[in-house]
């Protein structure tokens, strides 16, 4: 079945670093990309999406690019800030027509940002 | 103005009794979804109702019963609550039919002792 594997965390980082959360994707057709960010003690909310092979998604300063070719969905940002600290969750659209909130997560990345 | 939301926030149960989770959504949607996020984070579908009919059930002990009044509601409804069923569990919604991105709840965690 469809799946997303995220790389491991968790991740700390200071202040202004680069960040990289690589994430990789099994499916079978198109389905759509995502990545949900959940702060501390809140819920989900959706940072940003791609919908078809290289569409590059872009929300507060993070880029991912659909990369079909490789099946990957990797997470950038070119300088962290501390308010950046949270889990973040790749994610795809499943089965059942592909509706994107029949989602698929992989198990999150914890990523912490250190003044 | 919240757009999905749910209720209560926690819940703190003893084994064995019987609980309801409450979600609305203010968005219009048509479809809506139960998710639960475990002790490690993470997080799995549960059920997905449109239109007040069922379209997803995945694996999931049917002690756990969802229930729609209308569309912009969908109750989860957990009978017999055991250990294990500690969790954070979210709702969701969007509309598939204008291929929108899901709205998730703030969670409730739900702790059984």
């Amino acid at each position: 079945g469809d799946s997303v594997t995220q790389m491991e965390g968790p991740v700390t980082l200071s202040e202004e670093a680069f960040l990289t959360i690589n994430c990789t994707y099994t499916a079978t057709g198109y389905p759509s990309l995502f990545w949900y960010v959940q702060y501390p003690g809140e819920g989900l909310q959706l940072l940003l999406k791609a919908t078809k092979a290289d569409d590059k998604g872009s929300n507060k300063g993070f880029e991912a690019t659909y990369r079909k070719e490789t099946t990957s969905f990797h997470l950038e940002k070119g300088s962290v800030q501390v308010s950046d600290s949270a889990v973040y969750f790749c994610a795809l659209s499943g089965n059942y027509g592909g509706s994107q909130g029949n989602l698929i997560f992989g198990k999150g990345t914890k990523l912490s940002v250190k003044p | 103005d919240t757009a999905v939301s749910q209720t209560p926030k926690y819940l703190v149960t003893q084994m064995g009794n019987d609980k309801s989770i409450k979600c609305e959504q203010n968005l219009g949607h048509d479809t809506m979804y139960w998710y639960k996020q475990d002790s490690k984070k993470f997080l799995k579908i549960m059920f997905s109702y449109n239109n007040k009919e069922l379209i997803i059930n995945e694996t999931v002990p049917n002690r756990f019963s969802p229930k729609s009044p209308d569309k912009a509601h969908l109750n989860l409804h957990i009978n017999s609550l055991e250990l294990g069923d500690s969790a954070v569990y979210f709702c969701a919604s969007n509309n598939p039919s204008a291929n929108t991105e899901a709205f998730f709840g703030q969670g409730t965690r739900l702790t059984v002792v």
